[in-house]
C-alpha cells in the first residue's frame, strides 16, 4: 500500500519564477492539505483540499495556490518566488470521515529559492 | 487563536534513560491532540493522538502522552530511550469544531539520545 509521495524531492528556483510541486495522497484517501516548513521551525498550514475545492486556508498570500485533480492528486503552485519561499514542503493526505482521522505526511518537497 | 509551545528546543538523555517532552497549548474550544516524529530529511510520522476518552494515549515506539485539560498540555513520554529516538518531535492540534481542518504545529522539540 503507497503511502504519501510527493515529486520533486528537490527543487531549485530563482526569485520571480514560477514553481509547482505535486502530491499523491495515501491509497484510500481523499482529501490533501499542504504545509510548509521553514528550517527550524513546525510545519506551518497552508490550505487542505477535499472535492476539489480548497475548504480552508491559512495564512498565507493569493501568490499560493493549488488544484485537486478527480483522482485525488493535489498540485501546490507558488508564483513570483521570494527568499523567504525556500522551505521543505509537506503534503498530508486524510480520509474524511466527519471525524477527525489523522493525516498521513508525505516526505516532501525542499524547495530553495535563490 | 490556537497556539502551541514546545519549550524544550533540544532536549539530551543518555540511552536508557527516561524522557518528557513537554507540549502546552492554548484554545478557546475542544481540540485534538497530536505527537508527530520526524526523521532527518523525511516526513513527520504519527506517534500516537488524542481524540477523547482516556486521557493516557499509548502510541507507537513505546511512546504514551497524557492529556491534562486543566493544564492545557500534552506531555510526551519514554521510559526507556534508544539510540535510535533521535529525532524531531511535533506536538500538534486541531480544533473538534465543523469546518475546522488544519493542524497547528509547534516549533518541534530535538531528542538527542547519547550513548
Amino acid at each position: 500500500d503507497a503511502g504519501v509521495t510527493q515529486s520533486p524531492t528537490h527543487l531549485i528556483k530563482t526569485r520571480g519564477q514560477q514553481v509547482t510541486l505535486r502530491c499523491s495522497p495515501k491509497s484510500g484517501h481523499d482529501t490533501v492539505s499542504w504545509y510548509q516548513q521553514a528550517l527550524g521551525q513546525g510545519p506551518q498550514f497552508i490550505f487542505q483540499y477535499y472535492e476539489e475545492e480548497e475548504r480552508q486556508r491559512g495564512n498565507f498570500p493569493d501568490r499560493f495556490s493549488g488544484h485537486q485533480f478527480p483522482n485525488y492528486s493535489s498540485e501546490l503552485n507558488v508564483n513570483a518566488l521570494l527568499l523567504g519561499d525556500s522551505a521543505l514542503y509537506l503534503c498530508a493526505s486524510s480520509l474524511e470521515t466527519g471525524g477527525r482521522d489523522e493525516q498521513y505526511f508525505g516526505p516532501g518537497t525542499r524547495l530553495t529559492v535563490t | 487563536a490556537q497556539s502551541v509551545t514546545q519549550l524544550d528546543s533540544q532536549v539530551p538523555v543518555f540511552e536508557e534513560a527516561p524522557v518528557e517532552l513537554r507540549c502546552n497549548y492554548s484554545s478557546s474550544v475542544s481540540v485534538y491532540l497530536f505527537w508527530y516524529v520526524q526523521y532527518p530529511n523525511q516526513g513527520l510520522q504519527l506517534l500516537l493522538k488524542y481524540l477523547s476518552g482516556s486521557t493516557l494515549v499509548k502510541g507507537i515506539n513505546g511512546f504514551e502522552a497524557e492529556f491534562n485539560k486543566s493544564q492545557t498540555s500534552f506531555h510526551l513520554r519514554k521510559p526507556s530511550v534508544h539510540i535510535s529516538d533521535t529525532a524531531e518531535y511535533f506536538c500538534a492540534v486541531s480544533e473538534t469544531g465543523p469546518g475546522t481542518y488544519k493542524y497547528i504545529f509547534g516549533t518541534g522539540t530535538r531528542l538527542k539520545v547519547l550513548a
